[in-house]
């Protein structure tokens, strides 16, 4: 059974980037697909974007301008940037998996609390 | 992108009551959908997949159906532990998109 647990700073100052780690345990992580997605009070839950084993990415045209994800596949590690942080970007952030290109979301980190604030 | 639309966005419930919540894509999404149960503080968790397959260790008093565009998730006889907020997802097409949840609450 795969796991997933998100790490990072629970606090962000505006303008500065976020930078998001997932690591993986329990599956191999280079036969599936990896997607990050936020949850807001105000918004929902948000898709940001996926990547494979080889760093295939595809992203969320509302967020691609800001957003960099990549896979250390030695390490089991996604990681996550997202640059130009407002308060708008606070949100629960998790990291999930998916077992093909087009499946839905069958195992979930615990996620992590990211606030933006001065 | 296309957008899922979840009704209603809360209902109240009686333990052993039976349950639907609709979803509804703006263009067909050829079954690409997943719902969705969470709980307070915790990530959501897959119920469904392909519009009616249970994931595996979800009980059987949950359903899906649909076509198209047009999507259900069924609880027959509702549990304590079933009182949540639902979601469902499309993932016809990236980006993939949610819909805004359905809060089920005991009445």
């Amino acid at each position: 059974q795969v796991q997933l647990q998100e790490s990072g700073p629970g606090l962000v100052k505006p303008s500065e980037t976020l930078s998001l780690t997932c690591s993986v345990s329990g599956g191999s992580i280079r036969s599936d697909y990896w997607s990050w997605i936020r949850q807001s009070a105000g918004k929902g839950l948000e898709w940001i974007g996926r990547i494979d084993s080889s760093g295939t990415t595809n992203y969320n045209p509302s967020l691609k301008s800001r957003v960099t994800m990549s896979i250390d596949t030695s390490k089991k590690q996604l990681s996550l940037d997202l640059n130009s942080m407002t308060a708008a970007d606070t949100a629960v952030y998790y990291c999930a998996r998916m077992a093909s290109s087009s499946w839905p979301l069958d195992s979930w980190g615990q996620g992590t609390l990211v606030t933006v604030s001065s | 992108d296309i957008q899922m639309t979840q009704s209603p966005s809360s209902l109240s419930a009686s333990i052993g009551d039976r349950v639907t919540i609709t979803c509804r894509a703006s263009q067909g999404i050829s079954n690409s959908l997943a719902w969705y149960q969470q709980k307070p503080g915790k990530a959501p968790k897959l119920l469904l997949y392909i519009a009616s397959r249970l994931q595996s260790g979800v009980p059987s008093r949950f359903s899906g159906s649909g076509s198209g565009a047009d999507y259900t998730l069924t609880i027959s006889s509702l549990q304590p532990e079933d009182f949540a907020t639902y979601y469902c997802q499309q993932y016809y097409s990236i980006p993939y998109t949610f819909g805004q949840g359905a809060k089920l609450e005991i009445k």
